[in-house]
């Protein structure tokens, strides 16, 4: 598993307010990655990291930002949740110089 | 289960046969694949990669093979068992990228 942690692997919230999810890691991996999972949709990356500080994003950022202030976290904070980010989000790792993505266990999280 | 959910084409497949499943990657300049399995409520676990200098690789149980002229993938899983029972999909690397592209995913129902 990479030494993935999720936390809350669950959450109800209300519209309108900030929800922050976390990625945890063991191993000292550079790049770091959150990804929502939505029915006929699959996996679609929201932001990346590939080091401390140093973010950008991915195909569907809006509404969402990260921070990575250390190796081993990677934040996913929804400011204003909405109903449209209610989904399961995965963190995963890439290993220096390897391709593959190795994911965690997922946070699913419902806005009401 | 949860993971892609409701859109899924199904395979459905008797317990000892073989299953085939099938992926059509979208990008010629893609150079590596990854075949992904995710059981449900939990994150997509690796399974096996090709690279594109390659049409066949074996794992154990597993073979992927990969047919650049017409972009297609494939995953074949021997002596199909219960707990292959489980959403497939899989993923492309664009060259010179370090982002991952998904496919949609297929269930398999392993029939007992």
């Amino acid at each position: 598993d990479a030494g993935i942690t999720q936390s809350p692997r669950h959450k109800v919230t209300e519209t309108g307010t900030p929800v922050t999810l976390r990625c945890h890691q063991t191993e000292n991996h550079r790049y770091m990655y959150w990804y929502r999972q939505d029915p006929g949709h699959g996996l679609r990356l929201i932001h990346y990291s590939y080091g401390v500080k140093d973010t950008d994003k991915g195909e569907v950022s809006d509404g969402y930002s990260v921070s990575r202030s250390k190796t081993e976290d990677f934040l996913l904070t929804l400011e204003s949740a909405t109903s449209s980010q209610t989904s399961v989000y995965f963190c995963a790792i890439r290993r220096e110089g390897r391709e593959t993505q190795y994911f965690g266990p997922g946070t699913r999280l419902l806005v009401l | 289960g949860e993971n892609v959910g409701l859109h899924l084409p199904t395979l459905s497949v008797q317990e000892g046969d073989n299953s085939i499943i099938n992926c059509a990657y979208s990008n010629s300049a893609s150079d590596y694949f990854i075949w992904y399995k995710q059981e449900s409520g939990k994150g997509p676990q690796f399974i096996i990669d090709i690279r594109s200098n390659m049409d066949k690789r074996q794992g154990q149980r597993v073979t992927v093979l990969l047919n650049k002229t017409v972009k297609h993938l494939s995953l074949q899983i021997a002596a199909t068992q219960p707990g292959d029972s489980a959403v497939y999909f899989c993923a492309e690397n664009q060259a010179a990228g370090n982002k991952l592209t998904f496919g949609g995913g297929t269930r398999v129902l392993v029939k007992p």
